[in-house]
C-alpha cells in the first residue's frame, strides 16, 4: 500500500520568506499527489494536486508543489509566505484502484511577523 | 462541488457509553465516503471507506463500526467508546469519477473521559 512521509514536524519561518514543505511517498506505479491544508478546528482543503503531466503544478493561494519521480519527492512550496498561512498542511498519495487516500503525519506552520 | 456536513461538532462522553457520528454529502451521486481519525500530532488515519452502500472497507481493528444506509450517508458508531477512541474525526467525499480529491468535512471533536 502507499505511504506518505513529511520529515519535518514543524516549520517556523518568517513573514516574507520563502517556504518549502517536503513530502516523500512510496508507491510502486504513478501515484496521485495532493497538498491539503488545515486551519485549527477544521477540516481539511486542497491547496493542489497532480496526476500527470506537467511535473510543477500550480494551486491555489500561490503555492506550487514540484513531482520528482527519480526523488519520490512531491514538495510544496511558496516564494513569499504571509501570517495567514500558519496552518497544517499535510501531503497525500492515493491510488486510482484502492480509492484510498494515505496522509502523512502533516507539518505545522508557524509564521512570525 | 461538493458540501460535507458533519455533527455533531463536539462530544464528551464517558468510557463504555455508545457513538454516532453522523455524515451527509451534498452535490453529488455515489461519492466515495471516508471516515478518518486525527490525533494530536498524528495525522489522518483512515478508519473506513465506503464505495457504495453497505459496501465498506474497515482498515485497521478497532473498536468502531460505520454504515452506509444511504447513498449520501456514512455514519461511524461504537458499542462502547474507549479512552483511546478520543480524536479529531473527519468525514470525507469523493466523486465516483475519481478525481482522487478529497472534499473534508468540519470534523467532530470526540472527547472520552
Amino acid at each position: 500500500a502507499q505511504s506518505v512521509t513529511q520529515p519535518d514536524i514543524h516549520i517556523t519561518v518568517s513573514e516574507g520568506a520563502s517556504l518549502e514543505l517536503r513530502c516523500n511517498y512510496s508507491y510502486g506505479a504513478t501515484p496521485y499527489l495532493f497538498w491539503y491544508v488545515q486551519s485549527p478546528g477544521q477540516g481539511l482543503q486542497l491547496l493542489l494536486k497532480y496526476f500527470s503531466g506537467d511535473t510543477l503544478v500550480q494551486g491555489i493561494k500561490g503555492f506550487e508543489a514540484e513531482f520528482k519521480r527519480s526523488q519520490s519527492s512531491f514538495n510544496l512550496r511558496k516564494p513569499s509566505v504571509h501570517w495567514s498561512d500558519a496552518a497544517e498542511y499535510f501531503c497525500a498519495v492515493a491510488s486510482w484502484k484502492n480509492n484510498d487516500m494515505r496522509f502523512g503525519a502533516g507539518t505545522r506552520l508557524t509564521v512570525k511577523p | 462541488s461538493q458540501t460535507i456536513h458533519q455533527w455533531p461538532a463536539t462530544l464528551v462522553q464517558p468510557v463504555g457509553s455508545p457513538l454516532s457520528l453522523e455524515c451527509t454529502v451534498e452535490g453529488t451521486s455515489n461519492p466515495n465516503l471516508y471516515w478518518y481519525r486525527q490525533a494530536a500530532g498524528r495525522g489522518l488515519q483512515l478508519l473506513f471507506y465506503s464505495i457504495g452502500i453497505d459496501q465498506i472497507s474497515s482498515e485497521v481493528p478497532q473498536n468502531l463500526s460505520a454504515s452506509r444506509p444511504q447513498d449520501r450517508q456514512f455514519i461511524l458508531s461504537s458499542k462502547k467508546l474507549l479512552l483511546s477512541d478520543s480524536g479529531f474525526y473527519l468525514c470525507a467525499s469523493s466523486p465516483r469519477t475519481n478525481t482522487g480529491e478529497l472534499f473534508f468535512g468540519e470534523g467532530s471533536r470526540l472527547t472520552v473521559l
